[in-house]
This record gives C-alpha cells, sequence and structure tokens, in this order.
C-alpha cells in the first residue's frame, strides 16, 4: 500500500518568513495529492490539492509542487502569518485497488512567531 | 452547507464500557473513513468503507473494534470493551470517488473520547 512520509515533524519561523514541508509517496500510481490544516481542537480541512497531471498549483500565499519522477511533493507558505500556525498534513491517493484510499502523513506542526 | 455529522461529541466512559460513534456522511458521498487522532498521533486510519462496503480495516485492532455501515445515511465504530488506551478524537470523513479519480475529503468535528 502507500507509504507517505512528511518531514519536518515540527517548523517554527518569523512572521513573514516562508515555510516548506515536504512529502514523499511510495505508489507510483498515486494521482492526488492533498494538504490539510488542523487548528488546534478543530477538525481538519483542505487547503490546497494537486494532481498528478500538474507540476505546481498556487492559491494566494499557498502552494504545491509535484515531482513525479522523484515521487515527492512539497507545500509553500509565503509570508507567514500567525494564523497559519497550525498541524499540516499531506496525503497521496493511490490507484489500483486502492484507488481513493487517504493515508496521511504523520503532520507537520507549524509555529508562526510575531 | 453540507457536513459530515457526527455523535457524540465527547464521551466519558469507564474502563471496560461499550462505545459506540455514529457519523452521517454528506449525501451522495461514496467513501467513508474513521480515523483516530491522539496528542503525539497523528491521524491513524482505522477503517475505509466504498459504497458501504468496507475495503480497508486492516488498521483497526479486531478484537475490540469493529466498523459497519448499515446504510449509506450512517456509518457507525463501536468499542467493545473499551480500555483507557481507546482514548482520543475519533473523525469521520467522507468524500466522492469514481472512475479512479478522488475528490476531497470532509471531515466531521470529531468525537472526543476518554476512558477512564
Amino acid at each position: 500500500g502507500e507509504n507517505v512520509e512528511q518531514h519536518p515533524s515540527t517548523l517554527s519561523v518569523q512572521e513573514g518568513d516562508s515555510a516548506v514541508i515536504k512529502c514523499t509517496y511510495s505508489d507510483s500510481a498515486s494521482n492526488y495529492f492533498p494538504w490539510y490544516k488542523q487548528e488546534l481542537g478543530k477538525r481538519p480541512q483542505l487547503i490546497i490539492d494537486i494532481r498528478s497531471n500538474v507540476g505546481e498549483k498556487k492559491d494566494q500565499r499557498i502552494a504545491v509542487t509535484l515531482n513525479k519522477t522523484a515521487k515527492h511533493f512539497s507545500l509553500h507558505i509565503t509570508e507567514t502569518q500567525p494564523e497559519d500556525s497550525a498541524v499540516y498534513f499531506c496525503a497521496a491517493i493511490a490507484g489500483g485497488s486502492s484507488w481513493g484510499k487517504f493515508q496521511f502523513g504523520a503532520g507537520t506542526q507549524v509555529v508562526v512567531t510575531p | 452547507d453540507a457536513r459530515v455529522t457526527q455523535t457524540p461529541r465527547h464521551k466519558v466512559t469507564e474502563m471496560g464500557q461499550e462505545v459506540t460513534m455514529r457519523c452521517q456522511p454528506i449525501l451522495g458521498h461514496n467513501t467513508v473513513f474513521w480515523y483516530r487522532q491522539t496528542m503525539m498521533q497523528g491521524l491513524e486510519l482505522l477503517a475505509y468503507f466504498r459504497n458501504r462496503a468496507p475495503l480497508d480495516d486492516s488498521g483497526m485492532p479486531k478484537d475490540r473494534f469493529s466498523a459497519e455501515m448499515p446504510d449509506a445515511t450512517l456509518a457507525t465504530l463501536k468499542i467493545q470493551p473499551s480500555e483507557p488506551r481507546d482514548s482520543a478524537v475519533y473523525f469521520c470523513a467522507s468524500g466522492l470517488s469514481v472512475g479512479g479519480n478522488t475528490g476531497e475529503l470532509f471531515f466531521g468535528e470529531g468525537s472526543r473520547l476518554t476512558v477512564l
């Protein structure tokens, strides 16, 4: 089955700086790569996603890049703000008999300090 | 505003008691997931259904946990007997997967379980 590794586990950045979180996956049949943000005490919510036919996607201050050859994808947050402080989870959704199965990375705790 | 609904939101019980958590997925969604989250852990996949059929419950302790979808509007996760180590937040999530294409996964608010 799919195995997703996420790094770093914690990330502390100064407000205004950029944050980058990286994930690697094992199943070359994976074709959907979403990122979820979970604020303290809340449920995870989708912030951005990318499909395997696209290399990069941007939405205001967040962007995701995908390298299918190397089997890794990254979340980039620019001009970080205190409200970006949360846990971020990546996922790689595999095809084949497991299609649709959401297996998440271990999460990255992002702390943005003013 | 379509939402995944979970009950109960909070549950405190004693060791050995049966616990049942319920989830109403978003109407029209065909995949349902149960995840467990503890303070130091990420989202641990317990069970996964597509079109009400269980596809993967390899992450679930089979001796005490069971997950079912009696119909398309209800998913249940049962723990019997419960143990203190089961204390966690249990999330239900639903989505739509068709023809190998997967859409956004929507999470419920979670059920916070405390087993004393």
